[in-house]
């Protein structure tokens, strides 16, 4: 059975380091999402992309965040400068049949 | 604020017994609504999902949920758990206005702990 793949599971960085997170979606699937769980907290949504675009984003997403879709497998979210704060799991998912099939999530931790 | 509001945060019970999870969400219009499991160690899984029609809805490995629209209320259920039925429960909805872009709002997690 196809599934998200996510790269790396455990990422340790320090503040104001760029990172990136990678994903390869499922091959047919054309929505792709990126969501995030701070420890304790709610799974939250970051941004949905689609046709080489952003469709929506929250407000968690600002100019530090970006994503992109280089190749035909990889989708991946850039954070510029992370911050503590970004500290969190990060959940790469794909939609198909109407329901979103997500990764197993990068641990993003920073010192 | 609009939100999606899982009650039980954790529960605990022994095996065979009845399961209910409640799901509330605050959103008005068309919703489309889905329970995620995510087992210790792996990755969230799809559950069960309602978009229209019977209101009763069936998923994977026993399980089913309710819409209910006037309570604003998708109930997951199952008859009889199972140890292995142990992890953690997300409710999550896809508001009006998101239908096209596909944006999930969760809920907290309920924690399921069946006792063998």
């Amino acid at each position: 059975e196809p599934e998200v793949t996510q790269t790396p599971s455990h990422q340790v960085t320090q503040m104001g380091q760029e990172v990136i997170l990678r994903c390869v979606p499922i091959s047919n699937h054309l929505y792709f999402y990126w969501y995030r769980q701070i420890l304790g907290q709610k799974v939250e949504f970051l941004v949905s992309f689609y046709n080489n675009e952003i469709s929506e984003k929250s407000e968690i997403f600002d100019d530090q965040f970006s994503v992109e879709r280089p190749d035909g497998s990889n989708f991946t979210l850039k954070i510029r400068s992370t911050k503590l704060e970004d500290s969190a799991m990060y959940f790469c998912a794909s939609r198909g049949a109407g329901a979103q099939f997500f990764g197993p999530g990068t641990r993003l931790t920073v010192l | 604020a609009q939100s999606v509001s899982q009650h039980n945060h954790h529960v605990i019970l022994s095996e065979a017994a009845s399961l209910e999870l409640g799901c509330n969400y605050s959103y008005g219009g068309t919703v489309n609504l889905f329970w995620y499991v995510q087992y210790p160690g792996q990755h969230l899984q799809l559950l069960l999902k309602y978009f229209s029609g019977d209101p009763l809805v069936k998923g994977i490995k026993g399980f089913e949920a309710e819409f209910i629209k006037s309570k604003f209320s998708f109930n997951l259920r199952k008859p009889s758990v199972q140890w292995s039925d142990t992890a953690e429960y997300f409710c999550a909805v896809i508001p009006d206005g998101s239908s096209n872009t596909g944006k999930l709002i969760f809920g907290q997690g309920t924690t399921l702990q069946v006792k063998p």
